[in-house]
């Protein structure tokens, strides 16, 4: 079975200053990793995924994350955020065995002007 | 184009009632969800169907009840629910190909109010 963990419930940051949301997921098969982005009364929007290749990925509005095997993690990074990025970010994870996705408890980023 | 559209955005519904929740795609996915989400909390996976055939129920309560007409289109029927059933409830669709995984794309959801 898969399981994700999002240890800050809540960030709150500085606008203009970078920021960092952890996930790390637990599992005994190759996954897939995704970040989520929910803004008030809104769907969930894709910001990035990991398939397979490159570590890094880079997503949309200027998000990018990082897979990394040996610590089993997926953090979230932007260099620089925005008043509009105040929203709920969820990560989540797929494994290669079905089409089930387990999500993570969820981040609340809150930027501050 | 990565829309899926869910129809009505709000349902404000008795415990008597019986009503229904749309969902569509035209990305030719062959495989879309249901979700429920109460306030700040993730998505709880309620149902998944496959093919246009029910693969997954994740002990979800009879009260609600899926249906896949086509592969476009995903209902949810609604019957004599309970106030705690309010939430927001979320549609997804992915393209299913053998070894290839699957991105799912969220609708923008029915928000529901059980009185």
């Amino acid at each position: 079975a898969q399981s994700v963990t999002q240890l800050d419930s809540q960030v709150p940051v500085f606008e203009e200053a970078p920021v960092e949301l952890r996930c790390n997921y637990s599992s005994s098969v190759s996954v897939y990793l995704f970040w989520y982005v929910q803004y008030p009364n809104q769907g969930l929007q894709l910001l990035l995924k990991y398939l397979s290749g490159s570590t890094l990925v880079k997503g949309i509005n200027g998000f990018e994350a990082e897979f990394n095997k040996s610590q089993t993690s997926f953090h979230l990074r932007k260099p620089s955020v925005h008043i509009s990025d105040t929203a709920e970010y969820f990560c989540a994870v797929r494994s290669n065995t079905g089409n089930q996705f387990y999500f993570g408890t969820g981040t609340s980023l809150t930027v501050i002007p | 184009d990565t829309e899926v559209t869910q129809t009505p955005k709000h349902l404000v519904m008795g415990m008597t009632n019986k009503k229904s929740l749309k969902c569509e795609q035209h990305m030719g996915h062959r495989a879309m969800y249901w979700y429920k989400q109460k306030a700040k909390k993730p998505p709880e996976l309620m149902f998944v169907y496959s093919y246009e055939k029910l693969s997954i129920n994740e002990s979800v309560p009879s009260r609600f009840s899926p249906e896949c007409p086509n592969s476009s289109l995903l209902n949810l029927h609604l019957h004599a629910l309970q106030p705690e059933d309010s939430a927001l409830y979320l549609c997804a669709s992915s393209q299913e190909i053998i070894a290839v995984p699957g991105t799912q794309y969220f609708g923008p959801g029915t928000r529901l109010l059980v009185l």
